[in-house]
C-alpha cells in the first residue's frame, strides 16, 4: 500500500448524492486506475488516465466521473446515477500502461449506501 | 479478450503444507501475468509477475509461480505454508488490445489451518 493513499476508509452515502473519494500517490507513476470490488466478481475496471487531463472509460464507467488535473491525484466521483454503488473501491497507479509495468494498489475505501 | 480463469474458490491447506492457487489464462500474443495477495479490507499487494525468461518466476514472501506455455497456466507456489498466508489471491492477465490494462480472475479464498 506504501505510496498510494485513499480516503476516506468508509464512506457512507444517502440515497441521491454523489461522493468523490480520493486517490494520491507520491510515485512519480504517469498511469492511475480505479476499480471496483464486489465479493466473488475479482475487479472491474472503472476509469483509467495515462497522463494529466486525459482519462478514458473502463468496464463499468456507468454512473462514475473522475478528473486528472495533477499527475498525484485521480478523484473518483459516485453519482447519484450509479444504482448499486455500495462496494469497495481500489486506486492504483503504474508507471505507464506498459504491458511489463506492475500496478501498485491503495489500502481502499468501503463505500455504502444507506 | 484477454481472461484469465481460477477454478477454485477457496483453497484449504495445513500450516507448513504446500500450496498450490491455480491459474489459467487465455490471451492473444505474449501472455504478462501477474499475481497479488489481498488480507481483509486491504488493497492488494504485488506478489510477481511473468513477462519473459525463466519460467519459474521468484517473487515476495517465499512464493514463486511457474508459467507453463503448452497448458496456458501461471500456477501460485509457495513450499511450506504459514498461518499468516491465510488472504484472498488474485492472477491477472495484461490485456494487449484493451491499452494494456489488467484483466483479474474473481480470486481464491486460501485458508491456512494450523
Amino acid at each position: 500500500d506504501g505510496g498510494i493513499t485513499q480516503s476516506p476508509k468508509y464512506l457512507f452515502r444517502k440515497e441521491g448524492q454523489n461522493v468523490t473519494l480520493s486517490c494520491e500517490q507520491n510515485l512519480n507513476h504517469d498511469a492511475m486506475y480505479w476499480y471496483r470490488q464486489d465479493p466473488g466478481q475479482g475487479l472491474r475496471l472503472i476509469y483509467y488516465s495515462q497522463i494529466v487531463n486525459d482519462f478514458q472509460k473502463g468496464d463499468i464507467a456507468e454512473g462514475y466521473s473522475v478528473s486528472r488535473e495533477k499527475k498525484e491525484s485521480f478523484p473518483l466521483t459516485v453519482t447519484s446515477a450509479q444504482k448499486n454503488p455500495t462496494a469497495f473501491y481500489l486506486c492504483a497507479s503504474s508507471f505507464t500502461l506498459g504491458e511489463a509495468d506492475t500496478q501498485y494498489f491503495g489500502p481502499g475505501t468501503r463505500l455504502t449506501v444507506l | 479478450a484477454q481472461s484469465v480463469a481460477q477454478p477454485e474458490d477457496q483453497v484449504n491447506v495445513a500450516e507448513g503444507n504446500p500450496l498450490t492457487v491455480k491459474c489459467t489464462y487465455s490471451v492473444s500474443g505474449n501472455p504478462y501475468l501477474f499475481w497479488y495477495v489481498q488480507y481483509p479490507n486491504r488493497g492488494l499487494q504485488f506478489l510477481l509477475k511473468y513477462i519473459t525468461g525463466d519460467n519459474l518466476v521468484k517473487g515476495s514472501y517465499g512464493f514463486e509461480a511457474e508459467f507453463n506455455k503448452s497448458q496456458t497456466s501461471f500456477h501460485l507456489k509457495k513450499p511450506s505454508a504459514l498461518v499468516s498466508d491465510s488472504a484472498l489471491y488474485f492472477c491477472a492477465v495484461r490485456d494487449p488490445y484493451g491499452n494494456n490494462r489488467l484483466a483479474f480472475g474473481k480470486g481464491n479464498q486460501v485458508v491456512v489451518i494450523p
